[in-house]
């Protein structure tokens, strides 16, 4: 079973709908994030929870938001769906204490497309 | 200028030809240096983690950390079809700091 997952995989939405990504995890690490990928700009950090009531920005929050339903639970909200928020979106997570420490476990990615 | 640097590719290399991966990066606080592999249509998994400046071997991968020209390396001997994927490099300062990842090289290794 995967330890980190992702739905739905693949979304086609249109500008202005709302739109929810939800990630589980079975891994039991305190920190959870989503980041989107984009041809030549790579892996962008959109926000990143360090435990249920830690919520913080990264360095591409605008148009998203985020809800830390739980310890295993991070979802990721678009409010109003624009076109250039087409893009693959993963959500990983990460243990402090593990020997490798800021070593994070990505989900199998969500590949939105907003029409 | 980005704080991590890495060529984006692709690299198209003949079975059983060395690779080399490199990134740059300017930021010296940088403690924590890793490779990532990701294959077609899955999420990134961490293949190799090196810790302050030197060397690490693992199988046909090494990885290397020169800090003091702010550049890391990642070599795969006897590369494989089966190694074709983007290879992304990741550098943290550590602790509570989050991580930087590089836009990644794409690899194709043609049998």
């Amino acid at each position: 079973d995967a330890d980190v997952t992702q739905t739905p995989r693949n979304r086609i939405t249109k500008t202005g709908k709302r739109i929810m990504l939800e990630c589980s995890q079975t891994k039991g690490h305190d920190r959870m994030y989503w980041y989107r990928q984009d041809p030549g700009l790579g892996l962008r950090l959109i926000y990143y929870s360090f435990d249920v009531k830690d919520i913080n920005k990264g360095e591409i929050s605008d148009g998203y938001s985020v809800s830390r339903q739980a310890q295993a639970k991070f979802s990721l909200s678009l409010e109003s769906a624009i076109p250039n928020q087409t893009a693959l979106y993963f959500c990983a997570t990460s243990d402090l204490t593990s020997g490798t420490n800021n070593e994070q476990f990505f989900g199998p990615g969500t590949r939105l497309t907003v029409l | 200028q980005k704080e991590v640097e890495q060529d984006p590719g692709p690299l198209s290399v003949p079975e059983g030809a060395i690779v080399s991966l490199n990134c740059t990066y300017s930021n010296s606080a940088f403690q924590y240096f890793m490779w990532y592999r990701q294959y077609s249509r899955k999420g990134p998994e961490l293949l190799m983690y090196t810790y302050s400046s030197g060397n690490k071997e693992d199988g046909r991968f090494t990885a290397q950390v020169d800090k003091s020209s702010k550049y890391i390396s990642l070599f795969i001997r006897d590369s494989q079809p089966s190694d074709s994927a983007t290879y992304l490099c990741a550098m943290s300062p550590g602790g509570y700091q989050k991580v930087t990842f590089g836009t990644g090289t794409k690899l194709q290794v043609i049998p």
